[in-house]
């Protein structure tokens, strides 16, 4: 496919327990970025990386979330000890220049309970 | 710091009528804009942006949208919408120096009954 993937599509945890969302990349998009999207709002933007650089993580809400793109392709995101509040859609996309058009996943439905 | 307003978080019409959708943003700085379209099911999609030039945009499906500096709006308009137009609206910016970020608003649901 041509699109970025996002896995998995739906995620339900227990509260305390640690999840990995993860994301691929369109191949060759330099820009990835990690949006949250509570429900009845618009995604918000928690970190953007440069290839394997993570340039900004200032939009993520606590140290309990983590992500990386090691290899400069896909990336995860990692929650800690989740909490009711991180229940929400987590979106990434990717670009392959920076930021200036942003292409989609479909993303991942968390719901922490 | 940025922040982008939708007024309209919910409108329904009826198929051929005339659809605007207002945002507006808050920003001291030179901003990059779009829309984005999130069909029922599917992800979110560009539906236009605008960076320079022109101020009125044309993006897919006849849908355009006008930047009006002085007001700090961009709002999207479609002169007669269709049922396949149901969806949720997103306006977003991003600022030119830090532009790999969007600011999004909080979304518009639009239902265009048949």
């Amino acid at each position: 496919g041509a699109g970025v993937s996002q896995s998995p599509r739906y995620k339900v945890a227990k509260r305390g327990q640690d999840v990995a969302l993860r994301c691929d990349p369109i191949s060759g998009h330099v820009s990835l970025f990690w949006y949250q999207q509570a429900l009845g709002q618009g995604p918000e933007f928690l970190t953007y990386f440069q290839n394997e650089a993570q340039l900004d993580k200032s939009g993520l809400p606590s140290d309990r979330f983590f992500a990386e793109r090691p290899e400069g392709s896909v990336s995860t995101l990692k929650i800690q000890r989740t909490q009711q509040e991180d229940s929400a859609v987590y979106l990434c996309a990717s670009s392959p220049n920076q930021g200036y058009q942003a292409f989609f996943g479909p993303g991942t439905r968390l719901t922490v309970l | 710091a940025q922040s982008v307003s939708q007024h309209n978080h919910h409108v329904i019409l009826s198929e051929a009528a005339s659809l605007e959708l207002g945002c507006n943003y808050s920003y001291g700085g030179t901003v990059n804009l779009f829309w984005y379209v999130q069909y029922p099911g599917q992800h979110l999609q560009l539906l236009l942006k605008y960076f320079s030039g022109d101020p009125l945009v044309k993006g897919i499906k006849g849908f355009e949208a006008e930047f009006i500096k002085s007001k700090f709006s961009f709002n999207l308009r479609k002169p007669s919408v269709q049922w396949s137009d149901t969806a949720e609206y997103f306006c977003a910016v991003n600022a030119r120096d830090s532009s790999y970020k969007l600011i999004f608003g909080s979304g518009t649901r639009l239902l265009v009954r048949p």
